[in-house]
């Protein structure tokens, strides 16, 4: 079945770097786009950036752009995201999202996510 | 890239229906038929509830559907159930090759 497992979330400081990773199992990785989807404690879903299934195409939110940049490697199954720059306000649970296929726009896998905080 | 508007909350009795609207732009909501839906417990990853505006994934109850009319889309609960109570997340593909949620609204079975 299909398995996500994000991990590399922690405390940073305001202005510092984190790099995300996500190991995907139980389908094609590399046939997928996938995207990145964070939860801010006690809000809403905000979706953050996607990226195609060999990497060419990759979108970003505007509260993102020019400070994260998400890539991937098919050879290992895995799924980035190196943020920089970082605001209190991008403290969140991060989850990456498989996108389920070609002219497919929503979001049917989720992994368990991992917590960002931002914090001096 | 403004977040779709969702009401804060919505109630209902067991038994009762109820529909939580979804409202956007020309760019988003009224120009692809492509929104979803997501029910979130508390402490728990979101779960796809319908997508393509009206479509249930395998395994989701007929009491949920889908429906949009211009730019608003709704999201239809029959024949509430107290598990039902969570919160709910619209969310739309754009004109610009993005992807835009709902605020959310928590549902409350009373």
């Amino acid at each position: 079945q299909v398995q996500l497992v994000e991990s590399g979330g922690g405390v940073a400081q305001p202005g510092g770097s984190l790099r995300l990773s996500c190991a995907a199992s139980g389908f094609s990785f590399s046939r997928y786009s996938m995207h990145w989807v964070r939860q801010a404690p006690g809000k809403g879903l905000e979706w953050v950036t996607f990226i195609s299934d060999h990497g060419k195409q990759k979108y970003y939110a505007d509260s993102v752009k020019g400070r994260f940049t998400i890539s991937r490697d098919n050879s290992k199954n895995t799924l980035y995201l190196q943020m920089s720059g970082l605001r209190p306000e991008d403290s969140a649970v991060y989850y990456c999202v498989p996108n389920p296929g070609v002219e497919t726009y929503y979001f049917d896998y989720w992994g368990q996510g991992t917590l960002v905080t931002v914090s001096s | 890239q403004s977040a779709l508007t969702q009401p804060a909350s919505v109630s209902g009795s067991p038994g009762q229906s109820i529909t939580i609207s979804c409202t956007g732009t020309s760019s988003d909501i009224g120009g692809y038929n492509y929104v979803s839906w997501y029910q979130q417990h508390p402490g728990r990853a979101p779960k796809l509830m319908i997508y393509d505006v009206s479509n249930r994934p395998s395994g989701i109850s007929s009491r949920f559907s889908g429906s949009k009319s211009g730019n608003t889309a709704s999201l239809t609960i029959s024949g509430l159930q107290a598990e039902d109570e969570s919160d709910f997340y619209c969310s739309s593909y754009t004109a610009i090759n993005t992807w835009v949620f709902g605020g959310g609204t928590k549902l409350t079975v009373l």
